[in-house]
């Protein structure tokens, strides 16, 4: 009863550290998503993968890449961690990416970076 | 340009009495709303949705209502409960760029259910 998984779930970075944040999925989704949410902010998406084999730009994908590494996994990498870049890292799945199909997400990687 | 609207930070309420959770939004392409709840380091988690057809759709104690023609949705918690105290996240569906349908999501509004 796993669903999303995400790890690490908390990680302190120097600037510059590169880092890949972990997700994957036992739901069989097609869609995976990567989103950041920062205080006050609403969940914003960073990149996302319709389908294995595919993925796109969300709204803010600057000092970002993800990899779908199969249908259970959509890793997001860090090359050259920034301050800026401190927030908490959600990841989401859903069956696919149609309409009011609801996303699946897990609990939250907390990235800090100095 | 915010898209999803979340006007309230917070709202506090007292246990049994009605929760009214307000959202507006911008872009007339979005077709279906979704509501999530987020409880402190927990991710999001789905509560109900609605089709951009249709204005009322409920589920249990929650009911969401859509008004098209003003751009507005809100969820309505009755009675509210103290373990229904998150943070509520409003989110709309629409398409970008071929097929894909992807979120945006409000800045979301903390709720609090006093006993």
């Amino acid at each position: 009863n796993a669903g999303v998984t995400q790890t690490p779930k908390f990680q302190v970075l120097k600037t510059g550290q590169s880092m890949t944040l972990q997700c994957a999925q036992d739901m069989n989704h097609n869609s995976m998503y990567w989103y950041r949410q920062d205080p006050g902010m609403g969940l914003r998406l960073i990149y996302y993968s319709a389908s294995e084999g595919t993925t796109d730009k969300g709204e803010v994908p600057n000092g970002y890449n993800v990899s779908r590494l199969n249908k259970r996994e959509f890793s997001l990498r860090l090359e050259s961690a920034a301050p800026s870049q401190t927030s908490v890292y959600f990841c989401a799945s859903r069956t696919r990416a149609l309409g009011g199909q609801p996303q699946h997400f897990g609990d939250g990687t907390r990235l800090s970076i100095l | 340009d915010q898209q999803v609207k979340q006007n309230s930070p917070s709202l506090s309420v007292q246990e049994g009495r009605i929760s009214i959770l307000n959202c507006d939004y911008t872009n007339s392409m979005f077709d279906y709303f979704l509501w999530y709840k987020k409880y402190p380091a927990e991710g999001p988690t789905f509560l109900i949705s609605i089709s951009s057809i249709k204005d009322k759709n409920e589920d249990g104690r929650f009911t969401v209502f859509l008004n098209k023609s003003a751009k507005h949705l809100s969820l309505h918690i009755v009675p509210s409960q103290p373990g229904d105290s998150a943070v509520y996240f409003c989110a709309a569906s629409g398409k970008s760029g071929g097929s894909n349908y992807k979120l945006t999501f409000g800045k979301g509004t903390l709720l609090t259910v006093n006993p």
